[in-house]
């Protein structure tokens, strides 16, 4: 059973940072490209960055270029996204999302709340 | 990016009722289009993929068609169940933007 679960998530002042974890199960990360989304309280769902299947190409919406990294440990099979320089509009839920081999997100995590607050 | 725009933000409507969402593109995204469910604290849910095929077990009263640049999402026959937010995305170009969501209540 495929099973993504985020940790991580936390209250954090601006201009701080947070490391946020999935840790994967049921799939071999290295197949699938992986994807992070989050979403404000109360507003839509945001496309926030991505990272290949064999890792070797990233991607990142324009608002976080140089703040977020992803990245993934294969033998821990889990996926990270290293925030810093955090503002107060990045606070949201941040969810971990597995892509199918459709391009769609079948699997998502329970999601992580980051508060960026002072 | 491609920009994906959905109609109606919201909409009420009662236990049977058929719903429809329309959901249209900045450009053509030959049919790379889904739709999520998601209702409230949850994690969306997959419910159709590449425009038209069903996640497994996902009701048949879903259904989803299009091309080019419009696509919909129809609910034949509404449950009490199925009242949440609906989301399109395509998945055509990096960025697999998101559409703002179309908000399901009762009537």
């Amino acid at each position: 059973e495929v099973q993504l679960v985020e940790s991580g998530g936390g209250l954090v002042q601006p201009g701080g940072s947070l490391r946020l974890s999935c840790s994967a199960s049921g799939f071999t990360l290295t197949t699938y490209s992986m994807h992070w989304v989050r979403q404000a309280p109360g507003e839509g769902l945001e496309y926030v960055s991505a990272i290949s299947n064999n890792g070797v190409s990233t991607y990142y919406t324009d608002s976080v270029k140089g703040r977020f990294t992803i990245s993934r440990d294969n033998s821990k099979n889990t996926l990270y996204l290293q925030m810093s320089s955090l503002r107060i509009e990045d606070t949201a839920v941040y969810y971990c999302v597995k892509s199918s081999l459709r391009a769609a997100f079948d699997y998502w995590g329970q999601g992580t709340l980051v508060t960026v607050s002072s | 990016d491609i920009q994906m725009t959905q109609s109606p933000s919201s909409l009420s409507a009662s236990v049977g009722d058929r719903v429809t969402i329309t959901c249209r593109a900045s450009q053509s995204i030959t049919t790379y289009l889904n739709w999520y469910q998601q209702k409230p604290g949850k994690a969306p849910k997959l419910l159709i993929y590449v425009t038209s095929t069903l996640q497994g077990g996902v009701p048949s009263r879903f259904s989803g068609s299009g091309s080019g640049t419009d696509y919909t999402l129809t609910i034949s026959s509404l449950q009490p169940e199925d009242f949440a937010t609906y989301y399109c995305q395509q998945t055509y170009i990096t960025p697999w933007t998101f559409g703002q969501g179309t908000k399901v209540e009762i009537k």
